[in-house]
């Protein structure tokens, strides 16, 4: 069965800081994809990222870095000197493309606060 | 392009009472998954539409049902209300192509359903 798992449920930072939230990631599938999402107070899930298991390649996208480790099935979110508007709630997903377009498994999920 | 829409975005509605909600994919998307999002279980897949047809469900009773029309928009419907229905019900789209690849699914705003 897949299970992710986000062990940090609330980090709080200084504004100007760099923070990291961890994700850990359970599947049997070769073939997977990883999700990062962001949830701010309105409710909805704001896209970040999407990689799949073939691709350990860490990627940097502004102040967001990413880093993609199979070897300790982990999938780490990295924010580069974080402003107040970061805060939120951070969710990490799992999804395998064996069946097509499967649903999404989430990690409960970490909530960011940048303090100014 | 438009974002995923999701009316009504509140509602409260008391045990026993049925209630449908409503979602409309970004143009061009034809898939349409749901998922339950609650302080206790977290973000939950309910089901996932394309071309008019369910391809996959959650693990929910038989209370929750949805469908999908010709213009790929979707509803989904809760009968019997009960108080553990309270939760944010987030609506998400995405682009199928052809091949058994895992598509980046774009969310809605949610609606929020209050049941009392």
């Amino acid at each position: 069965a897949q299970k992710v798992t986000q062990a940090q449920t609330e980090i709080s930072v200084v504004e100007k800081e760099d923070v990291t939230l961890d994700c850990v990631y359970e599947t049997r599938d070769t073939t997977y994809y990883l999700f990062w999402y962001k949830q701010p107070p309105s409710g909805e899930l704001v896209f970040l990222i999407r990689r799949n298991s073939f691709d350990e390649q860490n990627e940097i996208s502004g102040r967001y870095s990413w880093n993609f480790q199979k070897s300790t099935s982990s999938f780490n979110f990295t924010i580069t000197a974080s402003q107040v508007v970061d805060s939120a709630v951070y969710f990490c997903a799992l999804s395998d493309s064996f069946s097509g377009n499967t649903p999404l498994v989430f990690g409960k999920g970490t909530r960011l606060s940048v303090i100014a | 392009k438009a974002g995923v829409t999701q009316t009504p975005r509140y509602l409260i509605k008391t045990r026993g009472q049925q209630v449908t909600l409503s979602c409309s994919p970004i143009s061009g998307h034809r898939s349409v998954s749901w998922y339950q999002q609650t302080p206790g279980q977290g973000l939950q897949f309910l089901f996932e539409y394309f071309s008019e047809t369910q391809r996959n469900k959650g693990n929910f009773p038989g209370r929750f049902s949805g469908r999908q029309f010709s213009n790929s928009r979707s509803e989904m419907n809760v009968s019997t209300l009960e108080l553990g229905d309270s939760a944010l019900y987030l609506c998400a789209s995405s682009l199928v192509t052809s091949g058994a690849t895992q598509e980046t699914q774009y969310f809605g705003p949610g609606t929020r359903l209050l049941v009392l």
